[in-house]
């Protein structure tokens, strides 16, 4: 089945403690990028990804780290977490980017940063 | 850069009834706008996209509108039932960068 997966889909941590949210998609897509969804906000972009090695920052950057060392990978990083990173986060991969194509998301992973 | 508005922030209607949901943007070069469903617990799912090059797009009981001199997009959804009840948000961007920026969303419930 094709999807993008997600883990852990919920976390609880504290301020300072470093943590990772991996991504993995099994569609062969090239983009790949990171949201977070706060309410009233929508989705903004944190990072995305054209390909293997090739990052770039997306509107809401600070505080978050990335890395595409494989096609189907891409953690999100938060280094020192606070409190104003606690949100709902979403990977999303689309075959290519450039094109208007089809993002298919993940499930989804609630961090609540204490 | 981009900004997408999105109205209403909530909207309740009854079974059967049309359901209206209307979107603008800034960027005059943006040429690519999806429409996004998002149910409880889950990711967003595209429902239907149109380009710039065209002016209404429709799939069974979905259909999208651009007007792209006043800078705004809706979605119709008609004969709604119970399981349209979700969040929707629109979006936009310019095919030649990398970026798509989301509206704030809408909840929408359909009443039976």
């Amino acid at each position: 089945e094709a999807q993008v997966t997600q883990n852990p889909r919920y976390l609880i941590t504290v301020t300072g403690k470093k943590l990772t949210v991996t991504c993995s998609q099994n569609m062969n897509h090239e983009y790949m990028s990171w949201y977070r969804q706060d309410p009233g906000l929508g989705l903004r972009q944190i990072y995305y990804s054209m390909n293997v090695e090739v990052t770039d920052k997306g509107d809401v950057p600070e505080g978050y780290k990335v890395s595409r060392k494989e096609k189907r990978n891409f953690p999100l990083i938060l280094e020192s977490p606070s409190p104003n990173q606690t949100s709902l986060y979403f990977c999303a991969s689309s075959l290519e980017a450039g094109v208007g194509d089809t993002q298919y998301f993940g499930p989804g992973t609630r961090l609540t940063v204490l | 850069g981009e900004n997408v508005e999105q109205h209403p922030s909530t909207l309740s209607v009854q079974e059967g009834d049309s359901a209206v949901i209307k979107c603008t943007y800034s960027d005059s070069a943006s040429n690519y706008f999806p429409w996004y469903k998002q149910e409880l617990g889950k990711g967003p799912q595209l429902i239907i996209d149109i380009r710039s090059n065209v002016g209404e797009k429709k799939d069974q009981r979905i259909a999208v509108t651009l007007n792209k001199t006043a800078k705004h997009f809706s979605l119709h959804i008609t004969e709604t039932q119970p399981e349209d009840s979700a969040v929707y948000f629109c979006a936009a961007s310019v095919t030649s960068y990398d970026k798509v920026i989301f509206g704030p969303g809408t909840s929408l419930s359909v009443i039976p």
